[in-house]
């Protein structure tokens, strides 16, 4: 079956415009991450969605970034009033909410490019 | 917190040499524990994953890692490397409970030379 798909795979953008990327997981799995994947910081934890219950904020590096997941399938990470520092590879997973002990699955990638 | 080391940035091999990747981790309680590969320009792929049971566990691709509770280790091993195999090599811990999420290491590169 299809695997975790992003879009877009690159963005280039301005200093201080919005940004939005998107997600969409492997059908039928209930939990859904973002990490943040940049050469001072290494693949880092962002935020947390499973099922219906209040998601896991605790890795956003700012109030400038958010994210929600729509209809507990799709999900849009936005980041407002970007920096360079956001400059990033930003990778989302899905897992399947069954029992514990599920992997994550990554998908490709979007690659951001603040200038 | 949990964390994990990966100790070596870079390493070399000829191909079909054997290949050891480090690994230590600290966590509080039993880890669950997962070594995932990254080629230039792509996603993370599974190779393997250890829950429990069998301190050795194999993976695709042809490799086999092992958990050492003493250590705290989770070394990947593969006993003759391919071309193929250059890639990024990442350790990571996730959480028994609560979010499951995963914390990495920072990675390890391996250059294969013919």
């Amino acid at each position: 079956g299809a695997g975790v798909s992003q879009s877009p795979s690159n963005k280039v953008t301005e200093k201080g415009k919005d940004v939005e990327l998107r997600c969409d997981p492997i059908s039928g799995h209930t939990a859904l991450y973002w990490y943040r994947q940049s050469l001072g910081q290494g693949l880092e934890f962002l935020i947390y969605f499973q099922g219906n219950s209040a998601p896991d904020k605790s890795g956003l590096p700012s109030d400038r970034f958010s994210a929600e997941r729509t209809g507990g399938s799709v999900s849009t990470l936005t980041i407002q009033r970007t920096q360079q520092e956001d400059s990033a590879v930003y990778l989302c997973a899905s897992r399947g909410g069954g029992a514990r002990q599920e992997t994550q699955y990554f998908g490709p990638g979007t690659r951001l490019l603040v200038l | 917190a949990q964390s994990v080391t990966q100790p070596d940035i870079h390493i070399t091999v000829s191909e079909g040499a054997s290949l050891e990747l480090r690994c230590n981790y600290s966590y509080g309680a039993t880890p669950y524990l997962f070594w995932y590969v990254q080629s230039p320009g792509q996603g993370l792929q599974l190779l393997l994953k250890y829950f429990s049971g069998d301190t050795l566990v194999q993976g695709i691709k042809g490799f086999e890692a092992e958990f050492k509770r003493s250590q705290s280790s989770f070394n990947l091993r593969k006993p003759s490397v391919h071309w193929s195999d250059a890639a990024e090599y990442f350790c990571a811990v996730g959480a028994a409970f609560g979010n499951e999420k995963l914390t990495f290491g920072t990675g390890t590169r391996l250059t294969i030379i013919p």
